[in-house]
């Protein structure tokens, strides 16, 4: 079993649509949960983090994280083309400092 | 935000030569730095830990001897990629970490090394 893992994709939204995006992981230790963008031959930016059960909006995304269930989402409102991209869930297990385990990736495609 | 500067952003060699890449902090001081491998549609992978003072910690698989890394100052990190061979292609990233345990990380914009 994978550490940290995502639906590969791609995932298709219309124009205007919100993005959700899954992520699970299998150590329950683990302490904060990001998410990155990154374009085709780009390095990754930050979208969001989030370290406490709930949701957390910021702009058009929201990061939602279960710890029970293991899980972390990310919603996209009123996808626009430019957010179509591969989308990194990333977990910082906890281990030792803030080494990240990043998960395969969700490819999202916004068609106009 | 934070500033994380890594170069050269692509780099073509032949086989059997060493290539350096570096990565800065450019107004942080970053005791930890990471290095990570990303080969096409495929997710980053953690190569090593780099702490400012001290021998780098590599992660499982990744040859210390192949994968130089050295990390002279609180705010510059170094990879060389010794005796480089075509199955090294691959995008390098760096990443630097501001502050403490679970603080955000900061990426460089990458490296392209393709080895001819």
């Amino acid at each position: 079993q994978k550490e940290v893992e995502q639906n590969s994709g791609p995932l298709s939204v219309p124009e205007g649509a919100i993005a959700s995006l899954n992520c699970t992981y299998s150590d329950r230790g683990s302490q904060s949960f990001f998410w990155y963008r990154q374009y085709s031959g780009k390095s990754p930016e930050l979208i969001m983090f989030i370290y406490s059960n709930g949701d957390k909006e910021d702009g058009r995304f929201t990061a939602q994280l279960n710890k029970a269930s293991q899980y972390v989402s990310l919603l996209i409102r009123d996808s626009q083309p430019s957010d179509s991209a591969t989308y990194l869930c990333a977990v910082n297990l906890g281990a030792a400092g803030n080494k990240l385990t990043f998960g395969g990736g969700t490819r999202v495609l916004v068609k106009p | 935000g934070a500033v994380v500067s890594q170069h050269p952003s692509w780099v073509i060699c032949k086989s059997g030569t060493s290539v350096k890449i570096e990565c800065r902090s450019l107004d942080f001081q970053a005791t930890t730095m990471f290095w990570y491998r990303q080969f096409p549609k495929q997710s980053l992978m953690l190569m090593a830990t780099s702490n400012e003072g001290s021998k780098a910690t590599y992660e499982q698989g990744v040859e210390k001897d192949k994968f130089l890394i050295n990390h002279a100052s609180l705010t510059l990190s170094t990879l060389t990629v010794t005796s480089a061979h075509p199955e090294d292609s691959s995008f390098y990233i760096c990443s630097a970490q501001r502050g403490g345990p679970n603080e955000k990380l900061f990426f460089g914009s990458g490296t392209q090394l393709s080895v001819l």
